[in-house]
Formats: structure tokens, C-alpha cells, sequence
């Protein structure tokens, strides 16, 4: 059974950097056309692209957060972690992390998600 | 890259079927078959329910499925049922981003 789970802060300051994990178990992020990605969902608003890594360590980001966003692997931990620099309030959004087994194919398994504000 | 459009909401009678749209380009929906469909209710995560364009993952029932024309794909909802009630987003892959894009999302309501 594959799960994924999001964690980090639920505050942060604008200007601040927002480091995410997203831990996942059920799966090995080594095995060939496997992915992870981070998807978020501002309150009211629809999904939004952030990243997606492969387990070739291939790296995928939205065109319009590219310079603020960095997303890494650790297949030892089976962890994947985002980090966003210069938060902002705009940014305040649920955070997903969630699994593909086939590039272009879906995202088939989602975390529960997490809230992050973006408040002084 | 631009947002796929879908209709804001949609509407139907238990036992009915209603049919989403999402309109994209030939950069997008129209270049692949790489469209997804994803069903949230509030405050949960999405779930996939259609993947590359009409595909049913195990354990998504079969009342829901999936089409393509052009530049225009649909999901499709047959015998509307109560639990059906909830938020729904296509995604496709696009050649202008190496992530994809999503849908506006629309909102179904079971009358």
C-alpha cells in the first residue's frame, strides 16, 4: 500500500523559506518511471503544478516558480523535500505531495496535505 | 502556461449523467493522450479517477469515464449518485511546461 505524508511549518513569514518533506513509504523512489511531485491549492482556488522528481533524479518545476523552488530526493529516508524561498502571502495554499508510477500518467496516490500561511 | 477551462459548475438528478469539459490547446490536450481526471471533496486530497484520457485505475467505478476530441477532453458521469457530489480538475501534459497543466476545476452538485 502506497501513502505519502506532507510536513513542515503551518506558519511562516513572507520573505521566509518554506522547507516541505513529503514522506512516503509502500514504494521505492529508485524504482524506474517513478515519480514524486508537489501540488498545491490555494483556499478556494484550483490545483497548482510546483515540482515533480523521478527516481532518475530528473527534476521538473512550474516555469513561473522555478527560481524560487528546489526539490530534492533522499532515497534512504524515502523522503522528497521542496523548499520555496521569499514566501509570500499569496503562497498561503495546501500543500500536497503525491506519487506517479508513470511519467505523464497521473498522479495516482496523494498525502493528506498540509496548510502553510504566510503571515507576519 | 495557461489553465485548461472547464465550466464552473455542473448539475444533475441521482441517475442522471452529466458530462465535464476541459478545453485546451493543441500544445496540451490536443497534442497527447495525457489527460487525467481528478474528483476531490472538501477538504480531502484529489483522487485520481481517469488517466491518459479513458483509462479507469482499479477501483474507480465504472460510471465515470473518460473521452477526447480535439482540443477538448470530457469526463463523463453515469448514474449520478450522491457521493458523486464534489470538486473535479483534469490535467494534461503540455509541451509549454515539463510539469503539466490543471483545469479550473468544476464543481458538481447531485439535485
Amino acid at each position: 500500500q502506497i501513502t505519502l505524508k506532507e510536513s513542515g511549518p503551518t506558519l511562516v513569514k513572507p520573505t521566509q523559506t518554506l522547507t516541505l518533506t513529503c514522506t512516503f513509504s509502500g514504494f521505492s523512489l529508485s524504482t524506474s518511471g517513478v515519480g514524486v511531485g508537489w501540488i498545491r491549492q490555494p483556499p478556494g482556488k484550483a490545483l497548482e503544478w510546483l515540482a515533480l522528481i523521478y527516481w532518475d533524479d530528473d527534476k521538473r518545476y512550474s516555469p513561473s516558480l522555478k527560481s524560487r523552488l528546489t526539490i530534492t530526493k533522499d532515497t534512504s529516508k524515502n523522503q522528497v523535500v521542496l523548499t520555496m524561498t521569499n514566501m509570500d502571502p499569496v503562497d498561503t495554499a495546501t500543500y500536497y505531495c503525491a506519487h506517479t508510477g508513470t511519467p505523464r500518467s497521473g498522479m495516482d496516490v496523494w498525502g493528506q496535505g498540509t496548510t502553510v500561511t504566510v503571515s507576519s | 502556461q495557461s489553465a485548461l477551462t472547464q465550466p464552473a459548475s455542473v448539475s444533475g438528478s441521482p441517475g442522471q449523467s452529466i458530462t465535464i469539459s476541459c478545453t485546451g490547446t493543441s500544445s496540451d490536450v490536443g497534442g497527447y493522450n495525457y489527460v487525467s481526471w481528478y474528483q476531490q471533496h472538501p477538504g480531502k486530497a484529489p483522487k485520481l479517477m481517469i488517466y491518459e484520457v479513458s483509462n479507469r485505475p482499479s477501483g474507480v467505478p465504472d460510471r465515470f469515464s473518460g473521452s477526447k476530441s480535439g482540443n477538448t477532453a470530457s469526463l463523463t458521469i453515469s448514474g449520478l449518485q450522491a457521493e458523486d457530489e464534489a470538486d473535479y480538475y483534469c490535467s494534461s501534459y503540455t509541451s509549454s511546461s515539463t510539469l503539466g497543466v490543471f483545469g479550473t476545476g468544476t464543481k458538481v452538485t447531485v439535485l
